[in-house]
């Protein structure tokens, strides 16, 4: 049973424009939620994460946008780069279990120049 | 951030003989550690959590004879894949979570495994 689900599978974006991700979870007692990034041959690397008494949270050009009701989490690259092509992966935990991660299916984006 | 190190980075085996893969956590203790096992272009799929001085805990589906885990100290874990075939060609990562503090977990960088 997936109990995250990330989409889309594959984005592109202009130099300069936004991506935007998409995650849904299931399980209500996680509590943690981690996005991460991954270039070929490399393991994950943590961007940002957030925990759900909070709405949205920001670190530079990547923002975290929670919806507690909905079960979904977004995660926005402004100004995107191409740099930043590479394999994007949510994640959700509980932190008190653990923190056993359950990733999504991740997003392999390109950001053409 | 906390760095792990996972070695080696890449290996070749023959078919029937077993691989071990270290992950070390370089300046934190960890008492908890992960493996994990990615196919090309998939999902990282936890293979076991292990937990210093005490048996790792397999998920459902991984065969605990066959991945031998052992995490002997507060800053190492090893995965021993046992008489390798060619479909356990994959990506193992592994990564490792702070004795204390907060809930991040740091990778390692992967090995890269190929059983010919």
């Amino acid at each position: 049973q997936q109990q995250v689900k990330q989409s889309p599978q594959s984005l592109i974006v202009q130099k300069g424009g936004i991506s935007i991700i998409n995650c849904a979870y299931e399980n209500t007692a996680f509590d943690y939620f981690p996005w991460y990034q991954q270039f070929p041959g490399k393991g994950p690397a943590l961007l940002i994460a957030i925990r759900p008494d909070v709405s949205e949270k920001k670190e530079g050009r990547f923002t975290i946008s929670f919806n507690k009701s909905a079960k979904q989490f977004s995660l926005h690259i402004m100004d995107s780069q191409p740099g930043d092509s590479a394999t994007y992966f949510c994640a959700a935990s509980i932190e008190t279990s653990g923190s056993r991660l359950t990733f999504g299916e991740g997003t392999q984006l390109t950001v053409n120049p | 951030g906390a760095v792990v190190s996972q070695h080696p980075s890449r290996v070749i085996c023959k078919s029937g003989t077993s691989v071990k893969i270290e992950c070390r956590s370089l300046d934190f203790q960890a008492t908890t550690m992960f493996w994990y096992r990615q196919f090309p272009k998939q999902s990282l799929m936890l293979m076991a959590t292990s937990n210093e001085g005490s048996k790792a805990t397999y998920e459902q589906g991984v065969e605990k004879d066959k991945f031998l885990i052992n995490h002997a100290s507060l800053t190492l874990s090893t995965l021993t894949v046992t008489s390798a075939h060619p479909e356990d060609s994959s990506f193992y990562i592994c990564s490792a979570k702070r004795a204390q503090g907060n809930t991040e977990a740091f990778f390692g960088q992967g090995t890269r495994l190929t059983v010919v």
